[in-house]
């Protein structure tokens, strides 16, 4: 029982790059999304996903973009990296509605030079 | 807008004590969820416990307990015999019932246990 799966845990990349963090999960949660963490801060919402084919936008969107061709998979992309990007990412799934709560990946530090 | 507050930075406590974690936050939603989280050094966000807004009664969660005032809409996390491994960065959380499902997060209070 896997939960929610993270890759890669650690990454650097040049400012102008781009590239794909994973999230998978295994419990069949219909409900997906992406957050960052910035120093002194709480999290906040990136994009999200209610199911398989459907995404929309959350508090921070510019500068990612998201798909959900299956109901496991929830991929971030970030377009053409900036140093404003350099945060922690975690990736959440529930059930509809997170009434009981989310399940996190364990993140991915993300620093952009 | 919904807002989260945690107004304690950092809290230190001895082994085996009771310390109480202060969280508020602004809505004009009757309905709502509202979440602890743990963040231990490893990154995890663990959750520690949940309340529903229309239950009068205070969750509880082994050593962990609520004091849900929603008049005051005030949400702190009672820790009762704390232990070193409760040393987190522990964040108050809101669910929003709007469609997106968001959580709205505080900026956490670090707890450091004294041995």
């Amino acid at each position: 029982n896997a939960g929610v799966t993270q890759t890669p845990k650690f990454q650097v990349l040049k400012t102008g790059q781009s590239m794909t963090l994973q999230c998978a999960q295994d419990m069949n949660h219909e409900y997906m999304s992406w957050y960052r963490q910035d120093p002194g801060m709480g999290l906040r919402l990136i994009h999200y996903s209610v199911g398989a084919g459907i995404t929309d936008q959350g508090e921070v969107p510019n500068g990612y973009n998201v798909s959900r061709s299956t109901t496991e998979d929830f991929p971030l992309r970030l377009l053409s990296a900036a140093p404003s990007q350099t945060s922690v990412y975690f990736c959440a799934s529930s059930y509809w509605g997170g009434y009981y709560g989310y399940t996190f990946g364990s993140g991915t530090r993300l620093t952009v030079v | 807008a919904q807002t989260v507050t945690q107004s304690q930075p950092e809290m230190s406590v001895q082994e085996a004590e009771t310390v109480t974690l202060s969280c508020t936050y602004d809505t004009s939603e009757s309905d709502y969820y509202l979440f602890w989280y743990k963040q231990p050094p490893s990154r995890q966000m663990i959750l520690v416990i949940r309340q529903e807004a229309y239950k009068q009664q205070n969750a509880t969660e082994n050593r962990f307990s609520v004091n849900f005032q929603k008049a005051a809409k005030s949400f702190s996390l009672k820790i009762s015999d704390s232990q070193l491994g409760d040393a987190a960065m522990y964040f108050c959380a809101y669910r929003s019932t709007d469609s997106n499902y968001q959580l709205i997060w505080g900026a956490g209070t670090k707890l450091i246990i004294k041995p």
